[in-house]
């Protein structure tokens, strides 16, 4: 079984540019999350999806971040224009319904906005 | 503000010996309790978890304490092995809300 899937590693931008974060959950998982840490601090939640229903976005930094996930499947996250503390690493996660605290994780995204 | 706070940064312990990764959380509202095992590169990966009614729960080498009255919880290893060595984090979610929030890991490294 595939695990998460995260696409780019890594991705290294300039101040002002658009990136786009693609995350591909396990399949048959309904719940998936978007995680941020940056270097040497706490992974900070963002937000919460159940299906392509989004159910808290209380963690999501300010309206430069912008989350979709069309059909219920994979989920993006735009950063649009990206500022420098946007840098650090995205980790999307996904979890079966009932069993919401037990996160799968990818790999994750490496940020770098110069 | 942080809500889970792991004042370790780094834990440097002997192979064999036992590893002790200590976490406290500041909301009382916090009922369950989940420890994730991260490698370079890699994602987290989930290694215990523990519910507020009990105070301890094991699963091989690891054991995970909780100390409701003093809002402490604790990762035991033992013994303790190099392929052990990573960042531990301590997470802790309210009923009902289900998303666990992270503390700021400890890196663990076992020499052999």
């Amino acid at each position: 079984e595939a695990g998460v899937t995260q696409f780019p590693s890594h991705s290294v931008i300039e101040k002002g540019q658009t990136v786009t974060l693609r995350c591909d959950p396990i399949s048959g998982h309904d719940n998936l999350y978007w995680y941020r840490r940056v270097m040497g601090k706490e992974i900070k939640f963002l937000l919460h999806f159940v299906k392509e229903s989004k159910q808290d976005e209380s963690g999501m930094p300010n309206n430069r971040f912008l989350a979709e996930r069309t059909g219920g499947t994979y989920s993006t996250l735009k950063v649009q224009p990206a500022e420098l503390e946007d840098s650090g690493v995205y980790f999307c996660a996904s979890s079966q319904a009932g069993s919401l605290e037990k996160l799968f994780f990818g790999s994750g995204t490496q940020l770098s906005v110069l | 503000d942080q809500q889970v706070k792991q004042n370790s940064p780094s834990l440097s312990v002997q192979e064999g010996r036992i590893s002790i990764l200590n976490c406290d959380y500041t909301n009382s509202m916090f009922d369950y309790f989940l420890w994730y095992k991260k490698y370079p590169a890699e994602g987290p990966t989930f290694l215990i978890s523990i519910s507020s009614i009990k105070d301890k729960n094991e699963d091989g080498r690891f054991t995970v304490f909780l100390n409701k009255s003093a809002k402490h919880l604790s990762l035991h290893i033992v013994p303790s092995q190099p392929g052990d060595s990573a960042v531990y984090f301590c997470a802790a979610s309210v009923g009902g809300s289900y998303i666990p929030t992270f503390g700021r890991g400890t890196s663990l490294i076992v020499h052999p």
